[in-house]
């Protein structure tokens, strides 16, 4: 299975400014997705990592609020754009392989002062 | 809308006993079902999946079952360990090649009596 490793694993950040998440695969990968957790909920789709175009937001998520890129088919990033404490959570960098399980990495805890 | 959920959102059970959790889902297109497992600290990992036309598959020590009928889903941890001590979520794939979704229930916290 795929190995996701996320970089930072956790920050503490101040509030109106930007954090850019990154997340590596150790192999090429079909879809890329992140991730929402607050604190003891569930898992909420942001958007899907498009490789070479836009990338596709869920509902409630806007690009200009969340931009991703995905220059390749193991590399993508998340950008959490000027933060305010409501956007302290954890964020979720995940990877799938055409008719393999979906994997998850370890997450970015962020925090917003 | 249609989604994913849990009967329990906690469950105690001591060393060595089986362990139930379960899930409900409302979606009749869900063709596939993932069971992962979150410790602290971490992201969730893969314990097991199940396709629409199984109701019921195997690993080491967990099985989950699927019952379209009543559109439930249990996965089973047979002789319980203190390591099994995590958050449970179950997801249901909806979509066909190249377009689905994820979706994932609320989460069981199980907690393993020594």
């Amino acid at each position: 299975s795929a190995v996701i490793s996320q970089k930072p694993s956790r920050d503490i950040c101040q509030r109106g400014t930007s954090l850019t998440i990154q997340c590596q695969v150790d192999s090429q990968v079909t879809m890329m997705f992140w991730y929402r957790q607050q604190p003891g909920q569930s898992l909420t789709l942001i958007a899907t990592a498009n490789q070479g175009s836009e990338a596709t937001y869920e509902s409630g998520f806007v690009i200009d609020k969340f931009p991703i890129s995905r220059p390749n088919l193991t590399f993508s990033t998340l950008t959490v754009s000027n933060m305010s404490p409501e956007d302290s959570s954890i964020y979720l960098c995940s990877a799938r392989q055409s008719n393999q399980p979906q994997h998850f990495g370890d997450g970015t805890r962020l925090s917003i002062l | 809308g249609e989604s994913v959920g849990l009967h329990l959102p906690t469950l105690s059970v001591q060393e060595g006993d089986n362990s139930i959790i379960n899930c409900a889902y409302s979606n009749s297109a869900s063709d596939y079902f993932i069971w992962y497992k979150q410790e602290s600290g971490k992201g969730p990992q893969f314990i097991i999946d199940i396709r629409s036309n199984m109701d019921k598959r195997q690993g080491q020590r967990v099985t989950v079952l699927l019952n379209k009928t009543v559109k439930h889903l249990s996965l089973q941890i047979a002789a319980t360990q203190p390591g099994d001590s995590a958050v449970y979520f179950c997801a249901e794939l909806i979509g066909g090649a190249g377009s689905y979704q994820l979706t994932f229930g609320k989460g069981t916290k199980l907690s393993v009596i020594p």
